[in-house]
Parts: structure tokens; C-alpha cells; sequence
């Protein structure tokens, strides 16, 4: 079974309002990432936080982590319709070098 | 536009046959991964190379295999192909080896077996 699961697995909402996905995940970490996955494209890295750090902020983006929920949310402040796409979290396990994917929260900003 | 290209963009073919997934990461990348990405399994890790060297190993079948090559390019090869194997394929690089580096992804290739 994949190591992040996404919640929601799908959200929609009016241009300007903020979107909010949240990604547990099951054992220790090293570091957990955000990626952006338009349509049938590639992944784009959006942002990386390390175990140690509880929050982050990249221009609209905003990331917290919580270790010991084992948890971490993605908040997306004044959304645009060019946000609409699936976003990831990828987190790294501590033994190992390998990368797990959730499943995904498919976002639809509407204009 | 990533820096990231796999060839070919699609590929059909019939069960039972061999494909080969070819891959060029950025410029100065020194590590390759590999990703199978389908409706039901989502996005599943495969493999990584760093700098010509097997580094971590994912879900990878024993009909897959892959290598890295001294010019840094990789192949993905999938053999006795199933239907199930229909999925996107992506590649992604990273400048090293290291678990903190973003990956940036390729355009990916969508086989389609029939």
C-alpha cells in the first residue's frame, strides 16, 4: 500500500478562495514534498519540508507538517483557475531512498 | 518545460512483446528515476540510477528492467507486456543522488497494450 494518501480526492472551488489538502502518511520520515501534475503531464516540484520543520511558505503556498499525526497539509491561498490540476505529496522514508506518492487531490478552480 | 525528455510520446503494442522507454535527464542531472503512474495503482516508483550505479529499487517487476548509461541517458525495458502494464511512464532527474533533491519530471510515455 503507498505510503501518502491525500484528502480530499477531489476539490472544487470559486477562483480567490483558498484550497486546503491534507496528506497522512505511515512511518517515519525524512522529508515530505509537494508536486503539481496537470492533466497527463509531468510532475512539477512545488515544495519540500524537512521532518524537523513544521512550516513553510513558498508565494501562495503554504505547507505544515505535523510528525507526530503524521501528517502534512498543502494550503493554496487566492486560487486561480491556472491552479486546477492534481497535487502530490511525496514523503521520504528514513531507511531507504526511495520516493512515495499518494493518491492525489484533483483541484478545480472555477473562474 | 522541465529539461526532461522521454521518447516516444506513445506506444501501442500487443501483449507479449518488449518495449523499450528511453529517457535524458537535465543537463548536469547525475540521477534518474523512474515512475509508473495508472488509475489504479497511482503514481508507483520504480527505480533510481545515480551516475551509471543502481541506488534504490521500488515496485519494480522482474519483467522490467532498467540501466543508466555513460552519457547519463536511461532505458526502461518492459518485457512480456501485459494488458495491466498499460500506464503512463515517467522520468524524472535530480542533480544528485540525495533524498532532499527535487525531481523534476519528464512529458512521460503512455504505452497502451492491447
Amino acid at each position: 500500500s503507498q505510503q501518502g494518501e491525500e484528502d480530499p480526492q477531489a476539490l472544487s472551488i470559486q477562483e480567490g478562495e483558498n484550497a486546503t489538502m491534507n496528506c497522512s502518511y505511515k512511518t517515519s520520515i525524512n522529508n515530505l514534498q509537494w508536486y503539481r501534475q496537470n492533466s497527463g503531464r509531468g510532475l512539477v516540484h512545488l515544495i519540500l519540508i524537512r521532518s524537523n520543520e513544521r512550516e513553510k511558505h513558498s508565494g501562495r503556498l503554504r505547507v505544515t507538517l505535523d510528525t507526530s499525526k503524521k501528517s502534512s497539509s498543502l494550503l493554496i491561498t487566492a486560487s486561480r483557475a491556472a491552479d486546477t490540476a492534481s497535487y502530490f505529496c511525496a514523503t521520504v522514508i528514513n531507511t531507504g531512498n526511495q520516493f512515495y506518492f499518494g493518491t492525489g487531490t484533483s483541484l478545480t478552480v472555477i473562474p | 518545460d522541465s529539461g526532461v525528455t522521454q521518447t516516444p510520446k506513445h506506444l501501442i503494442t500487443a501483449t507479449g512483446q518488449r518495449v523499450t522507454l528511453r529517457c535524458s535527464p537535465r543537463s548536469g542531472d547525475l540521477s534518474v528515476y523512474w515512475y509508473q503512474q495508472s488509475l489504479d495503482q497511482g503514481l508507483q516508483f520504480l527505480i533510481q540510477y545515480y551516475n551509471g550505479e543502481e541506488r534504490a529499487k521500488g515496485n519494480i517487476l522482474e519483467r522490467f528492467s532498467a540501466q543508466q548509461f555513460p552519457d547519463l541517458h536511461s532505458e526502461l525495458n518492459l518485457s512480456s507486456l501485459e494488458l495491466g502494464d498499460s500506464a503512463l511512464y515517467f522520468c524524472a532527474s535530480s542533480a544528485r543522488g540525495g533524498i532532499y533533491n527535487e525531481q523534476f519530471f519528464g512529458p512521460g510515455t503512455r504505452l497502451t497494450v492491447l
